[in-house]
């Protein structure tokens, strides 16, 4: 069965540097997502991509994140200059419509700002 | 903005139990989802339910949507040591949107 991978499963940086989150979602899906997951609380909606572009993305996805379809398959979020709450499980998914029945999640990245 | 409110909180239950959670809205749904995940680990898609009064079923579990389309109850049959974990429901903001907003979780543990 299809899935969504992603890597790394977990990253450990230092505050200030830049991250990059790397995702293969489901290659017929035409929506992707990134979602995050602060330890102990809810699943956060970040940003949503279609047709390469952003489709919708949440107050938390301000000017430090940014979102890319590099090629074809990889989906990958870049947060620059990492602050200690950007730890978090970073979770991406994909749909192959918007309204879809599934929206599939990756494994997560665990995300370590120190 | 639309708030999904799930009780209980945490569950313990005996193997060979039945069990439900709850999954309560603030505003109308608009596509429900049930997900299950295990501690620090991804979301595995359970099912989704739509139309109001819809039921589906996998498995040993049963997902219900009420008729006003608020409320959506999880229920397992005959529970086991691997329906542990955490249930999770998500639901889209709103008709025109494919985010999905969540609830805290429900922390199932079955003790066997």
């Amino acid at each position: 069965e299809p899935e969504v991978t992603q890597t790394p499963s977990h990253q450990v940086t230092q505050m200030g540097q830049e991250v990059i989150l790397r995702c293969v979602p489901i290659s017929n899906h035409l929506y992707f997502y990134w979602y995050r997951q602060i330890l102990g609380q809810k699943v956060e909606f970040l940003v949503s991509f279609y047709n390469n572009e952003i489709s919708e993305k949440s107050e938390i996805f301000d000017d430090q994140f940014s979102v890319e379809r590099p090629d074809g398959s990889n989906f990958t979020l870049k947060i620059r200059s990492t602050k200690l709450e950007d730890s978090a499980m970073y979770f991406c998914a994909s749909s192959p419509s918007m309204r879809s029945e599934t929206q599939y999640f990756g494994p997560g990245t665990r995300l370590l700002v120190l | 903005s639309q708030e999904l409110e799930q009780s209980p909180q945490s569950l313990i239950v005996q193997e060979g139990k039945n069990l439900t959670i709850n999954c309560t809205s603030s505003k109308t749904l608009y596509g429900l989802y049930w997900y299950k995940q295990k501690y620090g680990e991804g979301l595995i898609f359970l099912m989704m339910l739509q139309k109001g009064g819809e039921e589906k079923s996998h498995e040993k579990i049963t997902a219900k949507l009420d008729e006003k389309k608020q409320q959506s109850s999880l229920h397992i049959t005959a529970s086991q040591p691997s329906h542990a974990g955490i249930y999770l429901c998500g639901a889209h903001g709103s008709s025109n949107t494919g985010k999905l907003i969540f609830g805290q979780g429900t922390t199932l543990q079955v003790k066997p």
